[in-house]
Formats: C-alpha cells, sequence, structure tokens
C-alpha cells in the first residue's frame, strides 16, 4: 500500500461545478500537506499548503486537512476550463522529502 | 521573481552515456530536492540537501546515480550508464527552509534513454 493514495480518474465535469479531489494517507508523521497542479509537460505548481488539521480558502480553491482521518481535500468552486489539469496531492515532515499521491487527472467541459 | 530552473529541457541519449542535468534553485532557499516522474511510478524522491548538511540520498535508486550541489545553490544530478528504464522526467524543488515543507518545482528536465 503507498503511503498516499488518490484516485487517478479522469474526473469530467461541466463548466461552473464545484469539483472535490481527496486523497488518503497513513503516515501519522506527516505534518504538511500540499496540492499541485500540473499541466501537460509542465513541472508541479504549488497552489495549496497547509500545516496539520484544519481549512485553507484562496479564491476558488479551499483546502481541507483531516488528520484523525488522515483524509486530504481539495475543492475547486465554478470550475474553469483552465482548471483541467493533474491534480497531485503531496505529504511530508518538516524537511524532508515530499510523498505524492498518484495524481488526478481533472478535466472541465465548456 | 525568478523561479526554479533546469536545463536541459530535453534530453535524448544512447543508453550506457553519462547525462548530467543542472537545476538552478530559488535565489536564497537552502533545501533542495530532486525527485523523477514516470509513467505508472508517478513522482519519487531521489535526494535532498540542505544547506551544508549531508544529503539524504535515500532515493536514488542506484549507484549509477549521484548529485551534488555547489557553493549551496546550483546542483547536478548525474546519471552513468544510462538503461533504458532511466527515461523519465527529472524535477528539482526547493524551499526556503526545509523545516517549512513547502517546495517550489522547476519545469523538468525530459529524459529519453535510446
Amino acid at each position: 500500500q503507498k503511503e498516499v493514495e488518490q484516485d487517478p480518474g479522469p474526473l469530467s465535469v461541466p463548466e461552473g461545478a464545484i469539483v472535490s479531489l481527496n486523497c488518503t494517507y497513513s503516515n501519522s508523521a506527516f505534518q504538511y500537506f500540499m496540492w499541485y497542479r500540473q499541466y501537460s509537460r509542465k513541472g508541479p505548481e504549488l497552489l495549496m499548503y497547509t500545516y496539520s488539521s484544519g481549512n485553507k480558502e484562496d479564491g476558488r480553491f479551499t483546502a481541507q486537512v483531516d488528520k484523525s482521518s488522515k483524509y486530504i481535500s481539495l475543492f475547486i468552486r465554478d470550475s474553469q476550463p483552465s482548471d483541467s489539469a493533474t491534480y497531485l496531492c503531496a505529504s511530508n515532515n518538516a524537511g524532508n522529502m515530499l510523498t505524492f499521491g498518484g495524481g488526478t487527472r481533472l478535466m472541465v467541459k465548456p | 521573481g525568478a523561479g526554479v530552473s533546469q536545463s536541459p529541457s530535453n534530453k535524448v541519449t544512447e543508453k550506457g552515456k553519462d547525462v548530467e542535468l543542472r537545476c538552478d534553485p530559488i535565489s536564497g532557499h537552502t533545501a533542495l530536492y530532486w525527485y523523477r516522474q514516470s509513467l505508472g511510478q508517478g513522482l519519487e524522491f531521489l535526494i535532498y540537501f540542505q544547506g551544508n548538511s549531508a544529503p539524504d540520498k535515500s532515493g536514488l535508486p542506484s549507484d549509477r546515480f549521484s548529485a551534488e550541489r555547489t557553493g549551496g545553490s546550483v546542483s547536478t544530478l548525474t546519471i552513468q550508464r544510462t538503461q533504458q528504464e532511466d527515461s523519465a522526467v527529472y524535477l528539482c524543488a526547493s524551499s526556503l527552509l526545509a523545516v517549512l515543507g513547502e517546495q517550489f518545482f522547476g519545469p523538468g528536465t525530459r529524459l529519453t534513454v535510446l
């Protein structure tokens, strides 16, 4: 079993929909949780960064971490075709390498 | 401001040749990481540098892989005697302080071993 699990998708939604992306993790030592967006043939771009449990909002994006259930979520409101990309969740303990989920491919149809 | 830069963006080489991949981290970032992204394997950690400390090499897949970081800035990942299974995108990331957790990635070098 991988330390961070993520449904690969693809997830296809109509423009304007609310998107929910999820990951689970197994390592209790993880303290930092990140979501990256990766467009085809580009490097991952940091979207959201949270420490420990709780919610964080940035524009149309909301990240949630529930350490009790080891569950990480990213919500995208009013999704746009430009949001079509692969979304990667990642976690680490301070100073250590990131452990990534396999990525979820999202397609937002106009 | 300038982000993480990597060169070359693409590299095609023949099996058995050595290759060098370069990473220029964000100025002032003390931590530097190398990852590899391949189909079916996702993103895998290779090696990590923090300041002047000994690097964490625990992710290097074989002794054909090595990396150095000169002057606490630029890093070079070297793969000796390349094999076809080394074909992947090699990504570099940097962090202001490793303890902060967040890492910023470069565009990657796409390596193809024929």
